[in-house]
């Protein structure tokens, strides 16, 4: 047990549909996380929220659209999705601070497959 | 944008053998981390390094982190089939709050 939770843990969407992924973090951290993981890359940081505010944004497409409600929730809404976004998505949660090294606590991921 | 090299990108050996896998980059970590994944998982963390020169152990796991703070290595002794699954270094640069993967080493034990 990691203590972060996503769901669902698999899911089959075509690219007219609508879903979100939910993350939940019982850790207490200030900061949450999403990433992208495909097959044969390094896992891609896509959205970084800071004490509910998003700090970074890595050029990802608008049909990713994240939702931070507070500290301990992320979402990740999706909308008229890519085959090539088929991936595996990750949140992560930690401490972060001036003085922390950023350690990541990551939850199983949603396995999401767009046909 | 930062880059991390690891290497081997896969590794399959028997059990009860010894390995090493290494981390590089041209840029100094501020610190870096360790992470263990396995199918249908999340990355786990290992360990956090922090000082040049720095070793730590975890039970048959040693880690170093180089000298310069641009390189790390991971050796296993003894490896057994539960050491399989994706091995990934991250790593973070002067103030920046965020981690930079490496691709991973894709380890399986055989028995």
């Amino acid at each position: 047990e990691t203590g972060v939770t996503q769901t669902p843990r698999h899911l089959v969407m075509g690219m007219t549909n609508k879903k979100s992924l939910k993350c939940e973090q019982h850790l207490g951290h200030n900061a949450m996380y999403w990433y992208k993981q495909s097959a044969k890359k390094p896992l891609e940081l896509m959205f970084v929220y800071n004490f509910k505010e998003q700090t970074e944004n890595n050029s990802v497409p608008s049909r990713f659209s994240p939702e931070c409600p507070n500290s301990s929730h992320l979402f990740l809404h999706l909308h008229t999705l890519q085959p090539e976004d088929s991936a595996l998505y990750l949140c992560a949660s930690s401490q972060a601070g001036t003085s922390s090294t950023n350690e990541q606590f990551f939850g199983p991921g949603t396995r999401l497959t767009v046909l | 944008t930062q880059l991390l090299e690891q290497s081997p990108q896969f590794l399959s050996i028997q059990e009860g053998e010894n390995l090493t896998v290494y981390c590089n980059s041209s840029s100094v970590f501020s610190s870096l981390q360790w992470y263990r994944q396995e199918p249908g998982e999340g990355p786990v963390l290992l360990v956090t390094v922090v000082t040049g020169g720095e070793v730590k152990k975890l039970k048959r796991l040693t880690f170093q982190f180089g000298d310069a703070r641009k390189d790390s290595s991971l050796h296993i002794t003894a490896a057994q089939p539960g050491d399989t699954g994706l091995y990934l270094c991250a790593g973070a640069w002067g103030s920046a709050r965020q981690l930079t993967f490496g691709s991973g080493t894709q380890l399986t034990v055989l028995p």
